[in-house]
């Protein structure tokens, strides 16, 4: 397998654009994290989904991210209007959880800037 | 929430000593407890994860102890070397269920 799959690796993009960012999960993981990683806050997790259902998106800032995951294999978390603030690298992990908590397995991250 | 401290934020150790890095939690639930190698411009990846059944575990040069009672639990990496540079985080799940919060990271040079 060839892991967990990010896309694009690195966007620079205009404030107020709208910016898509793409998780491809391990096969037969049903566990879907999306985190935000900085160097003030570290890694903060933003949304979590299980068996394709969001779980817990407490951790997504605001209305103007959006996380959806359509199929079981595939995620999408969107930022519409983009600001500078949203400047970060963002990590999608998957995650094989039947019962307890189990090793999270990182893609290799988008790396976003918004001028 | 649950909330992960690290302490130090940044360790410098002498090539073949040893590096310990201190982690606290708040959430007495959190029953498992990985820590996360993350090197520069790479993806964070797990190197030693304990649940809350066991105390200690080792593999090769490093060893995780968990102590419940004080809600801490420590990184011990042996015998140095510079591949061991880069930054360390902590995490504890939320509760009891799939969720991680991790700490913001140790970061850890080795001195050839």
């Amino acid at each position: 397998d060839a892991g967990v799959i990010q896309s694009p690796r690195h966007e620079v993009t205009e404030m107020g654009q709208e910016v898509t960012l793409r998780c491809k999960l391990i096969s037969g993981h049903n566990s879907l994290f999306w985190y935000r990683q900085t160097m003030m806050r570290g890694l903060e997790l933003l949304i979590y989904f299980n068996n394709n259902v969001p779980i817990d998106d407490s951790g997504m800032p605001e209305d103007r991210f959006s996380a959806k995951m359509p199929n079981a294999s595939f995620s999408t978390l969107k930022i519409q209007p983009s600001e500078p603030r949203d400047s970060a690298v963002y990590f999608c992990a998957s995650s094989w959880t039947p019962t307890n908590t189990g090793e999270l397995f990182f893609g290799e991250g988008s790396r976003l800037t918004v001028l | 929430g649950e909330n992960v401290e690290q302490h130090p934020s940044t360790l410098s150790v002498q090539e073949g000593d040893s590096a310990v890095i201190k982690c606290t939690y708040s959430d007495s639930a959190s029953n498992y407890f990985p820590w996360y190698k993350q090197e520069l411009g790479k993806r964070p990846q797990l190197i030693i994860d304990i649940r809350s059944n066991v105390g200690e575990k080792k593999d090769q040069r490093i060893a995780v102890t968990l102590n419940k009672t004080a809600k801490h639990f420590s990184l011990h990496i042996t015998e140095t070397q510079p591949e061991d540079s880069a930054v360390y985080f902590c995490a504890a799940s939320i509760g009891g269920n799939n969720r991680l919060a991790f700490g913001k990271g140790n970061q850890v040079v080795v001195i050839p």
